[in-house]
């Protein structure tokens, strides 16, 4: 079966400009986390979407912003891209918000 | 408050054990978690543990939750050369779970 996945794996951009990342969840899985992993750091939680509604987001500027479709994947989209949103985007899936989350192999993020 | 905390390296010769630690401070946490992450690689569940539970044996994997102390570690038995990375710990906080990772232990096997 077919883990998480994330597209694309690598992408650079320029400040200000924006960027669309994809997920596709564990088939069957209803629910999608979005976190980011700036080198050297542990991940920091996003967006929880949830049976297409958002059930709780991180401390991220409104420049971070997200939704989930029917078939469950998701996308997460950044606007007027900083230097320092450059890092390792990870998207998890799950069952349901209660049940352990898979992660997929990330987008690596680089503005320039 | 949430946060998570590991020492930062672990050196181990080949065949030994590795012992892994990892303090938390959120104690409604429903499961606490060990992720492996290679270099430029995403995060693969290793294990996770119920939160009334005190240990969990997964082949040459063994964890041990102290909820008292709110203290967690992972065992790696005949530790190998491919278990070098880095492992995060983390728990689940809040209505929704979000994940709280540690900074992660750099686990280094010397052949």
């Amino acid at each position: 079966d077919a883990g998480v996945t994330q597209s694309p794996t690598h992408l650079i951009k320029t400040r200000g400009q924006h960027v669309t990342l994809r997920c596709s969840p564990i088939s069957g899985h209803k629910s999608v986390s979005w976190y980011q992993q700036v080198l050297g750091q542990g991940p920091q939680f996003i967006f929880q979407y949830y049976e297409k509604e958002e059930r709780g987001r991180g401390n991220f500027p409104d420049r971070f912003s997200a939704r989930q479709f029917p078939n469950y994947s998701s996308e997460l989209n950044v606007n007027a891209l900083l230097l320092g949103d450059s890092a390792l985007y990870l998207c998890a899936s799950s069952l349901d918000p209660d049940q352990p989350q898979h992660f997929g192999d990330g987008t690596r993020l680089s503005i320039l | 408050g949430e946060d998570v905390e590991q020492s930062l390296f672990l050196s181990v010769r080949e065949g030994d054990s590795s012992v892994i630690n990892c303090t938390y401070t959120d104690s409604s946490s429903t499961y606490l978690y060990w992720y492996k992450q290679e270099p430029g690689a995403g995060l693969q569940l290793l294990t996770y543990i119920f939160s009334n539970m005190d240990m969990k044996q997964d082949q040459r994997l063994t964890v041990l939750l102290n909820k008292k102390d709110k203290h967690l570690s992972l065992r790696i038995a005949d530790t190998q050369t491919g278990d070098s990375a880095i492992y995060f710990c983390a728990e689940s906080a809040g209505a929704t779970n979000k994940l709280i990772f540690g900074t992660g232990t750099l686990l280094a096997v010397q052949p």
